[in-house]
């Protein structure tokens, strides 16, 4: 079975300060891996995807993300925070492109002024 | 990439009604993919709808509760039965494009409140 786990339901950081959100996997097979942005009252945005490819993959928005087997982390970063970064992210995971996605519990990220 | 609608938008039931939510897709897709997301919750996958084939549950989701038609590569509906306020939520339905990409695509969600 596979499962994401989000360390932090609410991050908090100062505009243009570095963002972090951490994501753990557990895959029996070779992950697929994805985070997603979900502004306030607004649909669910891909950010980024790993697809086997580079390990290092680089999203919209600025954000990146780092896959590590060795921790099973595919955490993700920006940065400079903005004030317009103030959302819920999701990590994911999945056994495929194309097969059903298995979302982490969230977390809410703030920016400070 | 696929544009998603969904039907309605947003809904106020009375508990023991029904609604059925419907999803149109602007290109044809294999997979469909139906999400709930309570509030201030991640999002749950009810069922996989294959066009031709009976929906596929998760654990925890049944066909009576949650009954899904798939007539075609463009459109599905799911229908949320016998409403209690427990079922106030958002759904959504995702598709996977038939792009190189394989990206999923989520519809904006229905918003489902149940009084």
């Amino acid at each position: 079975a596979q499962s994401v786990t989000q360390l932090g339901s609410h991050v908090s950081v100062s505009e243009g300060a570095l963002v972090l959100l951490r994501c753990n996997y557990s895959s029996s097979v070779p992950p697929y891996l994805f985070w997603y942005v979900q502004y306030p009252n607004q649909g669910l945005q891909l950010l980024l995807k790993y697809t086997s490819a580079a390990t290092l993959v680089k999203g919209i928005n600025g954000f990146e993300a780092e896959f590590k087997k060795s921790e099973t982390s595919f955490h993700l970063t920006k940065p400079s925070a903005h004030m317009s970064d103030a959302a819920e992210y999701f990590c994911a995971v999945s056994l495929s492109s194309a097969s059903k996605i298995i979302f982490g519990s969230g977390t809410r990220l703030s920016i400070r002024p | 990439s696929a544009v998603i609608s969904q039907k309605p938008s947003r809904d106020i039931c009375q508990r023991g009604t029904s609604l059925t939510i419907q999803c149109q897709v602007d290109s044809q897709v294999t997979m469909m993919f139906w999400y709930r997301q309570q509030p201030g919750q991640s999002l749950t996958l009810i069922a996989t709808a294959n066009q031709g084939s009976e929906a596929t549950y998760e654990s925890g989701f049944v066909i009576d509760k949650f009954p899904i038609s798939r007539p075609n590569l463009t459109f599905s509906t799911l229908t949320v039965s016998n409403l209690s306020p427990e079922d106030s939520s958002i759904y959504l339905c995702s598709v996977v494009g038939q792009d190189v990409s394989y990206e999923q695509y989520f519809g904006p969600g229905t918003r489902l409140t149940v009084t």
